[in-house]
């Protein structure tokens, strides 16, 4: 699976849009690029993710460049419950594939 | 849906004793995943299972520990004998082989190992 690189911490505004960046320029045809979040004390929950086209669900969107290597997550408008660490990974999206966490970006939304 | 159900939520135990952890899948996943987090290592794969058969176990740190999936609705995951550095949160995850693309993980919600 590429490596991926993401900020170690950022803090965000309730209410702005929070802008997470991800760096995976080793990426690979066919890997797709996932963001899952985990709240302090919980299990990681899924996000969003895509394979070169840009998406968009009721959570967030995914910018990913052409290139596909990187990719930014945005949280339109962030809430105190937004507060989290995320992860940004890469890996072919065949079922069963394991997911590999990296450090995360941790994320603090203020009021 | 009551998600993936992990037991128990706490569990504190004394060096060299064995700890059994249990995962309860989401109704008809048909992956189970065992990841370990601490702070120096993070989020780690241990052991994930398809269709109740082991398809990958070379994350188990050694052979203290055990999985097993005797069933669809059950996993178990085993710490003979513990040791303090065990001392971690045990995720289970399921998810649903849909083919390519999502594969969405469902984590449960962790347990909380402390060994003495």
């Amino acid at each position: 699976d590429a490596k991926t690189t993401q900020p170690t911490s950022m803090d965000c505004a309730e209410g702005r849009a929070a802008n997470l960046p991800c760096n995976h320029s080793t990426i690979s045809g066919n890997e797709y690029v996932y963001w899952y979040r985990q709240i302090h004390s919980q299990g990681p929950q899924y996000i969003i993710h895509g394979l070169k086209n840009n998406e968009t669900n009721e959570m967030a969107s995914l910018i990913i460049t052409e290139d596909r290597k990187s990719s930014t997550l945005i949280l339109p408008h962030a809430t105190l419950r937004d507060t989290a660490v995320y992860y940004c990974i890469v890996r072919v999206g065949t079922a069963g594939n394991k997911l590999t966490f990296g450090g995360g970006t941790r994320v603090l939304v203020k009021p | 849906d009551a998600g993936v159900i992990q037991s128990p939520r706490h569990e504190v135990t004394e060096m060299g004793q064995e700890v059994t952890l249990r995962c309860k899948p989401i109704s008809g996943h048909d992956y189970l995943f065992w990841y370990r987090q601490t702070m120096m290592r993070g989020l780690e794969l241990l052991i994930y299972f398809n269709n109740n058969v082991p398809i990958d176990d070379s994350g188990m740190p050694e052979d203290r520990f055990s999985a097993k999936m005797p069933n669809a609705s059950f996993s178990t995951l085993k710490i003979q004998p513990s040791e303090p550095r065990d001392s971690a949160v045990y995720f289970c995850a399921s998810s649903l082989g849909t083919g390519i693309g999502l594969n969405e993980q469902f984590f449960g919600p962790g347990t909380r190992l402390t060994v003495l």
